[in-house]
């Protein structure tokens, strides 16, 4: 199984700062096969990134994913109140089980 | 657009099975896999399996003693099932879609059934 531990537990930034959030692995995440998901209070997540670096439909040029092997960053860049939100990356294809991080809590100042 | 529906009961006792279906509408039910995720309260997110229009199943290897999902095509429909639950099955449980094959991201979801194991 593989592993993602996500750093740090909470964030908390004012309005227009960039977040920078990590996922590291326990073992090499072939493909590229690394999802990043927002959940926002009381709802289901929402992908936000796949395949690394690749923005779902709809999301914001703001959320942008970069890294390989084991390695993984989120960045959001000029931070708006309704990003509040704790931010899970999870890694697919590859071994099973699926696998998510532990999530981030990104709060606003 | 695909919009997934998810029902089912709320609230069983320990050793009782959970039962949740979740309907699938717009879209393409035969070109996907679906899947079955929980996340306990305050917790994170663990994916528990999934199945396509076939029958197709893959579970996770720590639930899969335990777990049942199945399909019901012509309704776009598929299920799942989960015996003998204990205190740590509680959950707010997602039916969601894989985006594109399977053991993938997943890009639509379901709102979530709370599930609740109390005695």
């Amino acid at each position: 199984e593989i592993v993602l531990t996500q750093s740090p537990g909470t964030l908390s930034l004012s309005p227009g700062e960039r977040a920078t959030l990590s996922c590291r692995a326990s073992q090499t995440i072939n493909n590229n096969y690394l999802a990043w998901y927002q959940q926002k209070p009381g709802q289901a997540p929402r992908l936000l990134i796949y395949g690394v670096s690749i923005r779902a439909t709809g999301i914001p040029e703001r959320f942008s994913g970069s890294g390989s092997g084991t390695d993984f960053t989120l960045t959001i860049r000029r931070l708006e109140p309704g990003d509040l939100a704790v931010y899970y990356c999870q890694q697919y294809g590859s071994l099973l089980p699926l696998t998510f991080g532990g999530g981030t809590k990104v709060e606003i100042k | 657009q695909v919009q997934l529906q998810q029902w089912g009961a709320g609230l069983l006792k320990p050793s009782e099975t959970l039962s949740l279906t979740c309907a699938v509408y717009g879209g393409s039910f035969t070109d996907y896999y679906w899947s079955w995720i929980r996340q306990p309260p305050g917790k994170g997110l663990e994916w528990i399996g999934e199945i396509n229009h076939s029958g197709n199943t893959i579970y996770n290897p720590s639930l899969k003693s335990r777990v049942t999902i199945s399909v019901d095509t012509p309704k776009n429909q598929f299920s799942l099932k989960l015996t003998s639950v204990t205190a740590a099955d509680t959950a707010v449980y997602y039916c969601a879609k894989d985006r594109v094959g399977a053991i993938d991201a997943f890009d639509i979801w379901g709102l979530g059934t709370l599930v609740t194991v109390s005695s």
